[in-house]
C-alpha cells in the first residue's frame, strides 16, 4: 500500500503570506497526485491533478510541483477564502486504489 | 453542468447492510474514460476511497474494504450505488460520490450524505 504523510498538520497565516503544504508518498507515484481543498460542511474540491496542473475555473495563486515521492502546494497570496483544509491524495495506484494524505488545516493567524 | 447527489439512509444499524445511491445529472454516467466512485469522511478525520465503478460495470475496490464492498451501476437510470456489509459504528462517516478521469483526481463531487450506524 502507497500511504501518504503531509506537513504540517495544520498553520497559521495571514491573508498575503505565501504558504507552502508539502505531501509525501511512502514511494514513487511519478506525477499523479492530486490537491483538494475542503471547507467545513463541504464536498472536497480539486485544485490540482498531475501534481501541477490547474484544475479549470481554480485561481492561480494556487500552484504545485513534485514528482516521484515529494509534492508540494503553494499559494501565492493567502486570500481570505483560502482558509481551509487541504488534502493530498496519489493515483498512482490505481486501479489498486487511491490514498489520501492525513490533511493539513490553514487557518487564520 | 454535471451534478451528483447521494441518496439513502441516515441511520443504519449495527451488522446491517448500508446502501446508499448516486444520481448523476446533466451528464450521462455512460462518458468514456470517466470513473464513478465512493469516498468516505468520519467526523473530524480524513477521507478515505471506498471504491469505483466505469459504466462498463468494472469496479475498483479499496483492498480493506474489498469483502464488504459492492459497487454496481445502472446506466438507464444514470445512477450507481454503494452497499457496505455488516456495518459497525465505524463506518459512521459522511458518504461521497464523486467522478474521476483515470488517475487525474475526482473533479466532480456529490453534497455528501451523513450515515451513522446506532442501534
Amino acid at each position: 500500500d502507497i500511504q501518504m504523510t503531509q506537513s504540517p498538520s495544520s498553520v497559521s497565516a495571514s491573508v498575503g503570506d505565501r504558504v507552502t503544504i508539502t505531501c509525501r508518498a511512502s514511494q514513487g507515484i511519478s506525477s499523479w497526485l492530486a490537491w483538494y481543498q475542503q471547507k467545513p460542511g463541504k464536498a472536497p474540491k480539486l485544485l490540482i491533478y498531475a501534481a501541477s496542473s490547474l484544475q479549470s475555473g481554480v485561481p492561480s495563486r494556487f500552484s504545485g510541483s513534485g514528482s516521484g515521492t515529494d509534492f508540494t502546494l503553494t499559494i501565492s497570496s493567502l486570500q481570505p477564502e483560502d482558509f481551509a483544509t487541504y488534502y493530498c491524495q496519489q493515483a498512482n495506484s490505481f486501479p489498486q486504489g487511491f490514498t489520501f494524505g492525513p490533511g493539513t488545516k490553514v487557518d487564520i493567524k | 453542468q454535471l451534478q451528483l447527489q447521494e441518496s439513502g439512509p441516515g441511520l443504519v444499524k449495527p451488522s446491517e447492510t448500508l446502501s446508499l445511491t448516486c444520481t448523476v445529472s446533466g451528464g450521462s454516467i455512460s462518458s468514456s474514460s470517466y470513473y464513478w466512485g465512493w469516498i468516505r469522511q468520519p467526523p473530524g478525520k480524513g477521507l478515505e476511497w471506498i471504491g469505483s465503478i466505469y459504466y462498463s460495470g468494472s469496479t475498483y475496490y479499496n483492498p480493506s474494504l474489498k469483502s464488504r464492498v459492492t459497487i454496481s451501476v445502472d446506466t438507464s437510470k444514470n445512477q450507481f450505488s454503494l452497499k457496505l456489509s455488516s456495518v459497525t459504528a465505524a463506518d459512521t462517516a459522511v458518504y461521497y460520490c464523486a467522478r474521476h478521469f483515470l488517475t487525474e483526481g475526482f473533479d466532480i463531487w456529490g453534497q455528501g450524505t451523513m450515515v451513522t450506524v446506532s442501534s
